[in-house]
C-alpha cells in the first residue's frame, strides 16, 4: 500500500525556519517525481514545487523562490521541504505527492502537515 | 503563469443529475497529452485525483467521472451524481511551470 506521511510541521514566527518530511513506503520512492503542494486555511490548493528521481532537477513557484529548498533521500525513501525566511502567507497546511508516471499530475497524497506562521 | 478559471464557482445538485464544471486556461497547454488533471476533495481530506491528461480515468475512479477538452477548455463531467460525490473539484494545469490550480468548484446538495 503506497503511503506518504508528513511530518515536521509546527509554529514559526516571520523569519524563521522549519524542515517538513516526507516518509514514503510501499512504492519505488527512487523512481518518482515528488511534488509539494500546500492549501491555506480554507482556501484552494496551490503548487509549491517538485523535483525529480534524482533530485538535479527542481522547479519551484515564484513565491517561494530563493527561501524554500525541496530535497530526497533515496535511501531513506524520504522527500524534504527546507522552508527559510518564512512569511505569516506561507501558513497553509503542506502536503507531498507522488507524481503518476509520465504524467505531471498526482496520485497519491500524504495526509498533510501544518504550518502556521505568526508572531 | 497560466492563470486557471473554473465555473462555476458552486453548483447545487441532486443525487442522478449531471453535472458539468468547466475549467478555462488564460492560454493553450502543450498540444500533447493535454497536460490537465481533476482532483476531489472532502473536508478535512487531501485531494483524490480523479482524471489526469484531461480525459484519462485514474484507476479505481468510476466510471461515472469523464473528462474532456484540449488547448483552453477543459470539462469535469460526472453522468449521475452519488451522495458520496459533494465535494469541491479542482483542475490543475501542468503544461508549463508553475503548475497551477483552479480556484476549486463546491458541488453541494441541493
Amino acid at each position: 500500500e503506497v503511503q506518504l506521511v508528513e511530518s515536521g510541521g509546527g509554529l514559526a514566527q516571520p523569519g524563521g525556519s522549519l524542515r517538513l518530511s516526507c516518509a514514503a513506503s510501499g512504492f519505488i520512492f527512487s523512481s518518482y517525481w515528488m511534488t509539494w503542494v500546500r492549501q491555506a486555511p480554507g482556501k484552494g490548493l496551490e503548487w509549491v514545487g517538485c523535483i525529480n528521481v534524482d533530485g538535479n532537477e527542481k522547479y519551484y513557484v515564484d513565491s517561494v523562490k530563493g527561501r524554500f529548498t525541496i530535497s530526497r533521500d533515496n535511501a531513506k525513501n524520504s522527500l524534504y521541504l527546507q522552508m527559510n525566511s518564512l512569511r505569516v502567507e506561507d501558513t497553509a497546511l503542506y502536503y507531498c505527492a507522488r507524481h503518476v508516471v509520465g504524467s505531471r499530475s498526482f496520485d497519491y497524497w500524504g495526509q498533510g502537515s501544518l504550518v502556521t506562521v505568526s508572531s | 503563469d497560466i492563470q486557471m478559471t473554473q465555473s462555476p464557482s458552486s453548483v447545487s445538485a441532486s443525487v442522478g443529475d449531471r453535472v458539468t464544471i468547466t475549467c478555462r486556461a488564460s492560454q493553450g497547454l502543450s498540444a500533447s497529452r493535454s497536460p490537465l488533471a481533476w482532483y476531489q476533495q472532502k473536508p478535512g481530506k487531501a485531494p483524490k485525483l480523479l482524471i489526469y491528461d484531461a480525459s484519462t480515468l485514474q484507476t479505481g475512479v468510476p466510471s461515472r467521472f469523464s473528462g474532456s477538452g484540449s488547448g483552453t477548455d477543459f470539462t469535469l463531467t460526472i453522468s449521475s451524481l452519488q451522495p458520496e460525490d459533494f465535494a469541491t473539484y479542482y483542475c490543475q494545469q501542468a503544461g508549463s511551470v508553475p503548475w497551477t490550480f483552479g480556484q476549486g468548484t463546491k458541488v453541494e446538495v441541493k
